[in-house]
Order: structure tokens, then C-alpha cells, then sequence
């Protein structure tokens, strides 16, 4: 149990386009959706939290216009990286909470965005 | 400020032990977590303490000290498969993970 998915798994687009990148808890109602972007070699930064049906709380530094996160049911979370560029280039990854007793977070398999 | 501190890179030989040391400050405090994370994969989930002391899981084990604000993972009988980086976290008290950088474990025969 406990399964989240990422869908795509790896994309490549040019320079000024919008991905779309989507999480989804499978076996389990999500309480709570983050979004991660991990850098080559660097830990994980938390972007965003997000809950259903309300507004995402971004972290200082993530550009909230840039980067627009929509968790619309219990069961879907979307990150659009907008009018991408090289560097934003990186690897995301989604995680849910099940607000169990330990809030523990279940992870996506990860997204790797490269943007030429 | 919130600081995770771990080793950035450790060595140790197949079937061996190897315990990877991480020390934490955060606000508040709701647990500490244990990943690993292969190259290129999302991290897995190894542990959870909450409370002092050890908790002990196959091949894995991990101590939680909270007045020293200290934990470490130890992985017996390493295997190969070990190979990757293990990253310490620990959960504020807005039940927000802050993570340490990771320690890429590396097994040799």
C-alpha cells in the first residue's frame, strides 16, 4: 500500500514552454501533497505544501507564479514549472501524507525535467 | 536556524557494519526520519523514531537521542545493494521535514 506515482517519469522541452508534471497517491487518500526539487548532487528543498482544495504554501524563494500547484481531490497534485528554462532543469519529486500518526510521507518515483 | 548534519561520504566493505551518524536542530521536533536514496531514484523510507532509543528492523537499525538532538542509522551484513546515499530528516513542529544533505554509503568487496 501506500503507492504514489509521478507522471512523466522524464521529459525534455525547450526553453520558454510549460511542463505539466502530475503526483498521485494510488491506494490512499492524501491529506497533503509536497513538492521537492533535488539538484544533482544536493539534498532535497521543499518547494511547496499543498492541501486539498486550498491555496499551496510556498517555500521562501519558490516563485509561486512560476511554479503553480494545484491539488484539486485527495488523490491528484499538479506542479506547472512555467515558461521553463535551463535552469530549472532538475530532478522533482512529489511526496503525500497520509496524516497518519507520524505524517510520514510516501514518495513519488521522481520527475527529471531538462529544459534545453 | 534548522541544521541537519550528517557525513557526506562514508566506505565500508561487504558484509561489514556501518553506522552513519546525523545530528539535528529544528523547531520543534515530531520525529526522525531515514531514507535511502539510490542515483537517480526518489528516496525510500528506512525508519521513524520518536522516542529514545533503538529500533531495530532486519539489517537496519536506528538510535534516536533527543537531548543530544543525535541519531545514527546502522546497516549490518552490508551488501552490495547498499550502495547509495542515506538521508537523515527530521520533522518540525510544523510536521515540515528539513533534510540533512545525505551520506553516500559506498560498499567495497
Amino acid at each position: 500500500g501506500a503507492v504514489v506515482s509521478q507522471h512523466p517519469s522524464w521529459v525534455i522541452c525547450k526553453s520558454g514552454t510549460s511542463v505539466k508534471i502530475e503526483c498521485r497517491s494510488l491506494d490512499f487518500q492524501a491529506t497533503t501533497m509536497f513538492w521537492y526539487r533535488q539538484f544533482p548532487k544536493q539534498s532535497l528543498m521543499l518547494m511547496a505544501t499543498s492541501n486539498e482544495g486550498s491555496k499551496a504554501t510556498y517555500e521562501q524563494g519558490v516563485e509561486k507564479d512560476k511554479f503553480l500547484i494545484n491539488h484539486a481531490s485527495l488523490t491528484l497534485s499538479t506542479l506547472t514549472v512555467t515558461s521553463a528554462h535551463p535552469e530549472d532543469s532538475s530532478f522533482y519529486i512529489c511526496s503525500a501524507s497520509t496524516g497518519s500518526d507520524y505524517n510520514e510521507q510516501f514518495f513519488g518515483p521522481g520527475t527529471r525535467l531538462t529544459v534545453l | 536556524g534548522q541544521n541537519i548534519d550528517q557525513p557526506t561520504e562514508m566506505t565500508a566493505t561487504e558484509g561489514a557494519i556501518v553506522q552513519i551518524n546525523c545530528t539535528y536542530q529544528t523547531s520543534g521536533f515530531n520525529g526522525l526520519f531515514w531514507y535511502q536514496q539510490h542515483a537517480g531514484e526518489a528516496p525510500t523510507f528506512l525508519s521513524y523514531n520518536v522516542l529514545d532509543g533503538l529500533e531495530e528492523k532486519g539489517r537496519f537499525s536506528s538510535f534516536l537521542s533527543r537531548s543530544k538532538g543525535y541519531s545514527y542509522l546502522l546497516l549490518k551484513e552490508l551488501q552490495m545493494k547498499d550502495s547509495a546515499s542515506y538521508l537523515c530528516a527530521s520533522m518540525d513542529s510544523n510536521y515540515q521535514l528539513i533534510w540533512g544533505a545525505g551520506t553516500k554509503l559506498i560498499i567495497k568487496p
